[in-house]
């Protein structure tokens, strides 16, 4: 129950598309879902974050839709680059304050030019 | 703002030694500060969570003999992994949430690099 999953393992995008990448999860106390983008040989870097009572959030090219009902969120990127290369990570906030993340199994995103 | 860093940000150390691993706020306080380790293509898993003036709290399966965990302060957290083995070499990942904020971000650090021969 305390598990988010994540899908596709890896991606590969055109220049100038759209990357999609999926989450779902399980237990309806989660509170605050992050995605996190991370480099190779770097830390994590908080990309976009959405509450549950918001069904998307955009910032930019990044865009977060949650379907509450369907325990699915998932992480949207326009136009897509090649800087953009890199592994994507969501996470959900377990409940108890305790402010624990638990993270997707994440997924490596190849943008080619 | 909201900088973490650590240090070392690689280390390589003999098989039986222990080694010290730095967390900090740079510009922020935090209470609670996250220990992750991350193996190749994996994604991070949390070993403890830390928090200043108290015991850290470990995850099921983490040894809190072998991951000693200390936070001193509200700006320093520190992870010393004791006797070290090969099977410990990882990389590992601190985060910390700012102290008297209503923002819910975790701030990362860059990760360290461990390498036990």
């Amino acid at each position: 129950q305390q598990q988010v999953k994540q899908s596709p393992q890896s991606l590969i995008v055109q220049k100038g598309g759209i990357s999609i990448i999926n989450c779902a999860y399980e237990n309806t106390a989660f509170d605050y879902f992050p995605w996190y983008q991370q480099f190779p040989g770097k830390g994590p870097a908080l990309l976009i974050a959405i509450r549950p009572d918001v069904s998307e959030k955009k910032e930019g090219r990044f865009t977060i839709s949650f379907n509450k009902s369907a325990k699915q969120f998932s992480l949207h990127i326009m136009d897509s680059q090649p800087g953009d290369s890199a592994t994507y990570f969501c996470a959900a906030r377990g409940s108890g304050n305790t402010g624990k993340l638990i993270f997707g199994q994440g997924t490596t995103l190849q943008v080619k030019p | 703002g909201a900088v973490v860093s650590q240090h070392p940000s690689w280390v390589i150390c003999k098989s039986g030694t222990s080694v010290k691993i730095e967390c900090r706020s740079l510009d922020f306080q935090a209470t609670t500060m996250f220990w992750y380790r991350q193996f190749p293509k994996q994604s991070l898993m949390l070993m403890a969570t830390s928090n200043e003036g108290s015991k850290a709290t470990y995850e099921q399966g983490v040894e809190k003999d072998k991951f000693l965990i200390n936070h001193a302060s509200l700006t320093l957290s520190t992870l010393t992994v004791t006797s070290a083995h090969p099977e410990d070499s990882s990389f590992y990942i601190c985060s910390a949430i700012p102290l008297r904020t209503v923002t819910d971000t975790q701030y990362f650090g860059p990760g360290t690099r461990l390498t036990v021969l």
